[in-house]
């Protein structure tokens, strides 16, 4: 079973410092790995993509890249704005007993202070 | 290009109604999922469609969810009876295929069952 795990579960930084997420797996023969951000009371919101062939991706200030031997994945945000405050949650797709299976991590609440 | 479009937006029943969710996935989007997010928690997959066939419905509870997608477009989840403990956000996401492409979610239906 695979099992997704992000640490911190909370973190709180003042605006414009560079922070990294964390975002663990336990089974690494994954397809892809995706981050998420989700504001209070919303759905997700799609921010990176990684294929298991890819080692990272970049999108504006945020940078995931992903480690499958490890089973990790980072998504680093530079410069951080009080709009980034959000939970970010990273969803992992592998194969289970002929299914495709997604596990989502529970999330990192992170709080960006003016 | 409009996203993936959910009602109601929150909704509030008594234990052993019934209740129903609507989802309208994006247009071309083969693939649409239903998930629960608990409170803190992230989402797991009730039920995930390719066109009109359920294909991973391993995760709904059958006993009193039922779910359709008529036409391989728009989705309905439904409860009946509804009990205390699901009361959670019930999401619908779409994508293009399953596998290589990543989500789009809608902004969720916050149940409350009193």
């Amino acid at each position: 079973k695979q099992e997704v795990t992000q640490i911190p579960a909370a973190l709180s930084v003042p605006e414009g410092e560079n922070l990294v997420l964390n975002c663990s797996f336990t089974d690494s023969a994954i397809y892809n790995l995706q981050w998420f951000r989700q504001d209070p009371g919303k759905g997700l919101t799609s921010l990176l993509l990684i294929q298991s062939s890819q080692r990272e991706q970049t999108s504006g200030r945020l940078n995931a890249s992903l480690d499958k031997s490890s089973g990790r994945s980072t998504l680093y945000i530079a410069a951080s704005q009080p709009g980034d405050s959000a939970t970010y949650l990273c969803a992992v797709r592998r194969n289970s007993g002929g299914y495709q299976k997604v596990t989502f991590g529970t999330g990192t609440k992170l709080q960006v202070i003016p | 290009e409009a996203g993936v479009v959910q009602s109601p937006r929150y909704k509030i029943i008594e234990k052993k109604q019934p209740v129903a969710f609507w989802c309208n996935p994006i247009s071309g989007h083969n693939t649409l999922y239903w998930y629960r997010q608990n409170l803190g928690q992230g989402p797991e997959l009730l039920i995930r469609y390719e066109n009109e066939e359920a294909v991973d419905d391993s995760q709904l509870p059958k006993d009193r969810f039922s779910a359709e997608r008529l036409k391989g477009v728009d989705s309905t989840l439904k409860i009946q009876p509804a009990e205390l403990g699901d009361s959670a956000v019930y999401l619908c996401a779409s994508s293009l295929s399953w596998g290589v492409y990543g989500y789009t979610f809608g902004s969720g239906t916050r149940l409350t069952v009193v």
